[in-house]
């Protein structure tokens, strides 16, 4: 699976919006972007994903580079729930291939 | 969505004893499950790939003989840890792939610690 780079930890005031970036340089055609994110003590949580066009769900949106070599995860408005670890990964579509997590963003939300 | 429960979220273990760890995947069938570890403060580890019928497939530097993989149905897979020592002590998650597009669900953890 290609790498991906992430910021170690951004943080964030509650109620307003959050980019958070990923660098994927090596991304190949056929990778998707996958975003998790995980609070303490619990497994990864699906966020979003997308391979060429921004996104939009009840969660965030992902925004995605015309080259594909970098994303942007956003939170519209943050709130205290969503301080977490984000995950930004690539996966090739309909493989069965292992997800290999990167170090992660470390989301602080203040109050 | 697709759910994955994992049992028990949490273990203690006396050294030298052995743990089951039980994924089950809710609403779908999972061909395919992966196990995680977690120390502190970290990322998510690899350590095998899990296929319904056929032999787990491990990370390397795993061993396969001290953590036992069987999926046994399209829906459970179970690991083992035999022997447990301290250092097994961690947070084991277990996921599967479901859903028409294939997303990645996680357990909610199994928190082990070994005394």
């Amino acid at each position: 699976d290609a790498k991906t780079t992430q910021p170690n930890s951004m943080e964030s005031n509650e109620e307003e919006p959050v980019h958070l970036p990923c660098n994927h340089s090596t991304i190949s055609g056929t990778d998707y972007i996958h975003w998790y994110r995980q609070l303490p003590s619990q497994g990864p949580e699906y966020v979003i994903h997308g391979l060429t066009s921004n996104v939009n769900n009840r969660m965030a949106s992902l925004a995605i580079a015309e080259d594909r070599k970098s994303s942007t995860l956003i939170l519209h408005r943050a709130t205290l729930r969503d301080a977490a670890v984000y995950y930004c990964i690539l996966r090739t579509w309909g493989a069965t291939n292992k997800l290999i997590f990167g170090t992660g963003t470390l989301l602080a939300v203040q109050p | 969505g697709a759910v994955v429960s994992q049992h028990p979220s949490w273990v203690i273990c006396k050294s030298g004893t052995s743990v089951k760890i039980e994924c089950r995947s809710l609403d779908f069938q999972a061909t395919t499950m992966f196990w995680y570890r977690q120390f502190p403060k970290q990322s998510l580890m690899l350590m095998a790939t899990s296929n319904e019928g056929s032999k787990a497939t491990y990370e390397q530097g795993v061993e396969k003989d001290k953590f036992l993989i069987n999926h046994a149905s399209l829906t459970l897979s179970t690991l083992t840890v035999t022997s447990a020592h301290p250092e097994d002590s961690s947070f084991y998650i277990c996921s599967a792939i479901g859903g028409v597009d294939e997303k990645l669900f996680f357990g909610s953890g199994t928190q082990l610690s070994v005394l």
